[in-house]
């Protein structure tokens, strides 16, 4: 079974650019879930999906973050314009549903510098 | 102070003992525990999770819960040196969330 993916694993931009991350869950799973990590900090919740629908958006820094989840399949995470600030490891994961357990399973991640 | 509380390390510990890592957590209503390892540049694995105070024994790690005490804690026996990682606690609540503490980083000794 292939695990969770995310596209690109770096990205190199400059303030202003805009940057797409992509998701791709575990087949099957439901739930999809956004996570950060910035330098020296914790990993951060951004916000959940449960198939298409954002069940919980309360990690989003501000509205220059966008994401969707278009056919509840994969997922893309829009930073625009993005800001020094924005640098970090975004990571993903999905888990299955109903699933009580709630076991998460992250992707690799995709480093992002925004110089 | 932060929602979920791990001491940064390095936790050192030689390779066989017992590495013991500790997690702290204010919320009173969190409902689940988890532990991930992190290897360098990795993503985060999902090693043992545990909703009942006790312990949770899965092959040479034993998770150990006390909410009373609002403890969570993960042994490792036998450490050996494939388990020098960062070990990440995280909680989760009414949502299902992860809250994530910094993390404790272990290094085994051969």
């Amino acid at each position: 079974e292939a695990g969770v993916t995310q596209f690109p694993s770096h990205s190199v931009i400059e303030k202003g650019q805009t940057v797409t991350l992509r998701c791709d869950p575990i087949s099957g799973h439901d739930n999809l879930y956004w996570y950060r990590r910035v330098m020296g900090k914790e990993i951060k919740f951004l916000l959940h999906f449960v198939k298409e629908s954002k069940q919980d958006e309360s990690g989003m820094p501000n509205n220059r973050f966008l994401a969707e989840r278009t056919g509840g399949t994969y997922s893309t995470l829009k930073v625009q314009p993005a800001e020094l600030e924005d640098s970090g490891v975004y990571f993903c994961a999905s888990s299955p549903n109903p699933g009580t357990d709630n076991e998460q399973f992250f992707g690799p991640g995709t480093r992002l510098t925004v110089l | 102070q932060k929602e979920v509380e791990q001491n940064s390390g390095p936790l050192s510990v030689p390779e066989g003992a017992i590495a013991s890592l500790n997690c702290t957590y204010s919320d009173r209503g969190s409902q689940s525990f988890f532990w991930y390892r992190q290897y360098s540049g990795k993503s985060p694995e999902l090693i043992m999770f545990i909703y009942s105070n006790g312990d949770k024994e899965d092959g040479r790690f034993t998770a150990q819960l006390n909410k009373a005490s609002q403890y969570v804690s993960l042994l490792i026996r036998d450490s050996q040196p494939s388990d020098s990682a960062t070990y990440l606690c995280a909680v989760t609540g009414g949502r299902r969330a992860l809250t994530f503490g910094s993390g404790t980083r272990l290094q085994v000794q051969p």
